[in-house]
């Protein structure tokens, strides 16, 4: 079972919509990511926490919004999205000095 | 720019056969070199990683050989399985930034029985 835990598993939303994806973490890391998984593409890094530190991938759009309250949670903020956001966006954590990536199974989000 | 090139993209194996996929990179900078397994519906999980100081690091049937000076490493399966049918990414990075991987396309891979 994952340490990595990613809500809701399937997301269907307009436009002009508002919705957050969430994330949390019991594997007592100390930092956390969001990553988008597109067909045919690499997985794309959009934000990492680190040691509470954020770090962003400057090509994200605007509304790609991320918080991290804690070191256990972590969410993605959407609003006014388009179709070609469409995606499965991973969340994933880690312990900065070891470097190995604990993947959630994902959050599959459809745009109409 | 994509800094992570990985072929193939898809590959089909009978069981018992040997898979091999390859990956490239630019950024000589770059000195950990991981590869993650995702089956459908879940996501990444490490399989094997890799550093520049060995040319070679084998975890069962799994095996990373790495090239610095052709800046090539790749991944083989020996006595490949059904149960290996998964997508396969190779990754990078660098100055023990760790954790800001650039990964790879991915490699579809069917084992069949």
């Amino acid at each position: 079972e994952t340490g990595v835990t990613q809500t809701p598993r399937h997301l269907v939303m307009g436009m002009t919509n508002k919705k957050s994806l969430k994330c949390e973490q019991h594997l007592g890391h100390n930092a956390m990511y969001w990553y988008k998984q597109s067909a045919k593409k690499p997985l794309e890094l959009m934000f990492v926490y680190s040691l509470e530190e954020r770090v962003e991938n400057n090509s994200v759009p605007s509304r790609f919004s991320p918080e991290c309250p804690n070191s256990s949670h972590l969410f993605l903020h959407l609003h006014t999205l388009q179709p070609e956001d469409s995606a499965l966006y991973l969340c994933a954590s880690s312990q900065v000095e070891t470097g190995e990536l604990f993947f959630g199974e994902g959050s599959r989000l459809t745009v109409l | 720019q994509q800094q992570v090139k990985q072929s193939p993209q898809s590959l089909i194996v009978q069981k018992g056969g040997i898979s091999i996929i390859n990956c490239a990179y630019e950024n000589t900078a770059f000195d950990y070199f991981p590869w993650y397994q995702q089956f459908p519906g879940k996501g990444p999980a490490l399989l094997i990683a890799i550093r520049p100081d060995v040319s070679e690091k084998k975890e069962g049937r799994f095996t990373i050989s790495f090239n610095k000076s052709a800046k090539q490493f790749s991944l083989h399966i020996m006595d490949s399985q059904p149960g290996d049918s998964a997508t396969y990414f190779c990754a990078a990075s660098s100055g023990g930034s760790n954790y800001k991987l650039t990964f790879g396309k991915g490699t579809l891979l069917t084992v069949n029985p």
